[in-house]
């Protein structure tokens, strides 16, 4: 069956290091895109990607990088210039018009000590 | 930038009982779209609506388009236990002119008390 896998579920860090969030697709969808979600928050939108090897900054890009080497893949970076990374990420595709709505992944909740 | 308006922002209810959350936009959105998201998951759709006017129901779900293309309803009949989560709204914007992107209201808390 075709979806949207995130990995991993839960990931611990130690502040100041950089860590990176995997989100692989196989529903053959041009565009993919990175939120954020804290608690009683809405959907932030961090980068999203319309074509492989091009991405836009959204709303809260500051403090992450992304890259979009394969339509397949749109792998998060948090970087330690985000000052608070703890939060839960979701990353969700769609087709290029976005006409049947995203698809979500299951998330992934990092926490930072 | 775009916002939509979502409200309530928490709702606690009796088991059995109907739920409405409604969205407001100033902008226009060519597709309005109702996601649920169970505690600890992403957000999965429920109802999809292209035109204005739609009525479109799922089961107990019901959601309609607004006539102005700015607004959106959702309605929960007949509660139950498992329909705990944050019920999210998006109004897309036009493709050709905005790319397309949702834009998402700051999500309804559902609590159901059975």
């Amino acid at each position: 069956d075709g979806g949207i896998t995130q990995s991993p579920k839960y990931l611990f860090r130690k502040e100041g290091q950089n860590v990176t969030l995997s989100c692989e697709q196989n529903l053959n969808h041009d565009a993919m895109y990175w939120y954020r979600q804290d608690p009683g928050q809405g959907l932030r939108l961090i980068y999203y990607s319309q074509i492989v090897n091009d991405f836009q900054k959204g709303d809260i890009a500051e403090g992450y990088s992304v890259s979009r080497e394969k339509k397949e893949s749109f792998p998060l970076t948090v970087t330690s210039a985000q000052k608070n990374p703890t939060a839960f990420y979701l990353c969700a595709s769609s087709t290029i018009t976005g006409g049947d709505g995203y698809t979500f992944g299951s998330g992934t909740r990092l926490t930072v000590v | 930038g775009q916002q939509l308006n979502q409200s309530p922002q928490s709702m606690f209810i009796q088991e059995g009982e109907d739920v409405s959350m409604n969205c407001t936009s100033s902008s226009i959105f060519n597709t309005w779209l109702w996601y649920k998201q169970d505690p600890g998951e992403g957000p999965v759709l429920l109802i999809a609506l292209y035109k204005a006017g739609e009525l479109t129901s799922n089961g107990r779900l019901t959601a309609q388009f607004g006539i102005t293309r700015k607004d959106s309803f959702l309605n929960i009949s007949a509660s139950i236990p498992s329909d705990v989560g944050i019920y999210f709204c998006a109004g897309q914007l036009d493709f050709y002119n905005q790319g397309g992107k949702l834009i998402f209201g700051q999500g309804t808390e559902l609590s159901v008390k059975p």
